[in-house]
């Protein structure tokens, strides 16, 4: 039973507009969530995170999205850069545990 | 600057042989995970130790084993690697402001 969903395997847009990558999740413990990003042939690289105690966080061009009602989270990139074209994962974790539950995964690709 | 490696970075094998893959991180964390990656699957826990001789089964864990002899290193055994096991493994260690610290990952084949 998965988790964390990211039901979007992939999203392709336009340099310079909004990226939105969506996340679902079902356990009820999990209070804290984030993002990491992937390059081919690389480990995947920290990007942004955000405790259930807020409902937004921001770095950059970078926006999580929490909302707790709907166990949904997203993730904002604008502008989207061509140097953004990536695999992005959600991940979560809950009870004071350090494990994180990954999602699958949704390729960005940002076109010049 | 401190760093997690991990090695070999490619690993071919034949089934029924013993592998192990190395961690290392100067994070000093006290938490590390191993970590799978498959088409369609995302990324998968295996074992997970929060402190040294403490290891932990994960989601995906049979014909896997870890020891942790030090805070440094967590080495991933394969006892008998079979052709399920053809995957692509992260390392991670983790500090809990910043989340997870990945490694490169190490391309393991087996024939």
């Amino acid at each position: 039973d998965q988790q964390v969903k990211q039901n979007s395997p992939s999203l392709s847009v336009q340099e310079g507009r909004i990226s939105i990558l969506n996340c679902d999740y079902t356990n009820s413990m999990f209070d804290y969530f984030l993002w990491y990003k992937k390059y081919p042939a690389e480990g995947p690289t920290f990007l942004i995170s955000i405790s259930s105690i807020k409902d937004k966080n921001e770095d950059g061009r970078f926006t999580v999205f929490l909302n707790k009602s709907a166990k949904h989270l997203s993730l904002h990139i604008v502008p989207s850069q061509p140097g953004d074209s990536a695999v992005y994962f959600c991940a979560a974790s809950g009870g004071g545990s350090e494990k994180l539950v990954f999602g699958k995964g949704t390729k960005l690709t940002v076109n010049p | 600057d401190a760093e997690i490696t991990q090695s070999p970075r490619h690993k071919i094998t034949e089934t029924g042989r013993q592998v192990t893959l190395a961690c290392h991180q100067t994070w000093n964390h006290n938490n590390m995970f191993w970590y799978r990656q498959d088409l369609g699957h995302g990324l998968r826990l295996i074992h997970y130790s929060y402190g040294v001789q403490d290891t932990n089964k994960g989601e995906v864990s049979d014909g896997y084993s870890v020891s942790r002899s030090n805070t440094e290193d967590l080495p991933l055994t394969l006892e008998s690697a079979a052709s399920s096991q053809t995957s692509v493994y992260f390392c991670a260690s983790s500090n809990r402001a910043k989340g997870q610290f990945f490694g490169p990952g190490t391309r393991l084949t087996v024939l």
